[in-house]
């Protein structure tokens, strides 16, 4: 089957412009998980999706950050307006909800903002 | 709150020698726990889980953790290293004050095999 896909895989933006990462998981993965990836740290996670449905946003800042799953497959997070902070690797993840609990990766988005 | 440390930032070993990447974890209750391996400009990759059962659980690439209960650990370990091991390894808990699967991961741990 094919994996979890992200786009673009790098983008190179001025602070206080805007930004959309776009994310379609494995099909059938009905939980969706967007993490931020700093450099030299761990993800962290920023927002997660049951369908199209928000279950966890409690570390993502929604002065800036914004994320949606409209038809509860694919997701886009936005940033705007971006600061030289947000600079990282943004990760998407999928989980099916009954085969497992180990989350599948994309291969992240990679955000320099100069 | 759960969390996971990897006390290591790097891990040097030689090719066909054993390896080791070290996790300890700190959580309430019984604790999920898994190891991802990151390779460069590339997603993380799951490699193994413990849940519940045996302590010694076996992972793709040939790599196999030890869950220490009373040591509250759970290293990677590898009998035979290979150059292509070289890579960037996190150490993860299930975070179960949300109930939604939520994961938190240590900060990595790079993994060096040279020829």
């Amino acid at each position: 089957e094919a994996g979890v896909a992200q786009s673009p895989r790098y983008k190179i933006i001025e602070k206080r412009q805007s930004v959309a990462f776009w994310c379609n998981p494995i099909s059938g993965h009905a939980t969706l998980y967007w993490y931020q990836q700093i450099l030299g740290q761990g993800p962290k996670l920023l927002i997660q999706f049951q369908n199209n449905g928000v279950v966890d946003d409690s570390q993502l800042p929604k002065d800036r950050f914004s994320a949606e799953r409209l038809k509860g497959v694919d997701s886009t997070l936005k940033i705007q307006p971006a600061k030289l902070e947000d600079s990282a690797v943004y990760l998407c993840a999928s989980r099916h909800i009954s085969r497992g609990i180990e989350q599948y990766f994309g291969p992240g988005t990679r955000l320099t903002v100069t | 709150a759960q969390s996971v440390a990897q006390p290591e930032d790097q891990v040097n070993v030689a090719e066909g020698n054993p390896l080791t990447v070290k996790c300890t974890y700190s959580v309430s209750g019984n604790p999920y726990l898994f190891w991802y391996v990151q390779y460069p400009n590339r997603g993380l990759q799951f490699l193994l889980k413990y849940i519940t059962g045996d302590n010694l659980v076996k992972g793709s690439y040939g790599f196999e953790a030890e869950f220490n209960k009373s040591q509250t650990s759970f290293h990677l370990k590898k009998p035979s290293a290979l150059v292509s091991d070289s890579a960037l390894y996190f150490c993860a808990v299930r975070d179960l004050n949300t109930g939604f699967q939520k994961l938190v991961f240590g900060t990595g741990t790079r993994l060096l095999v040279s020829p």
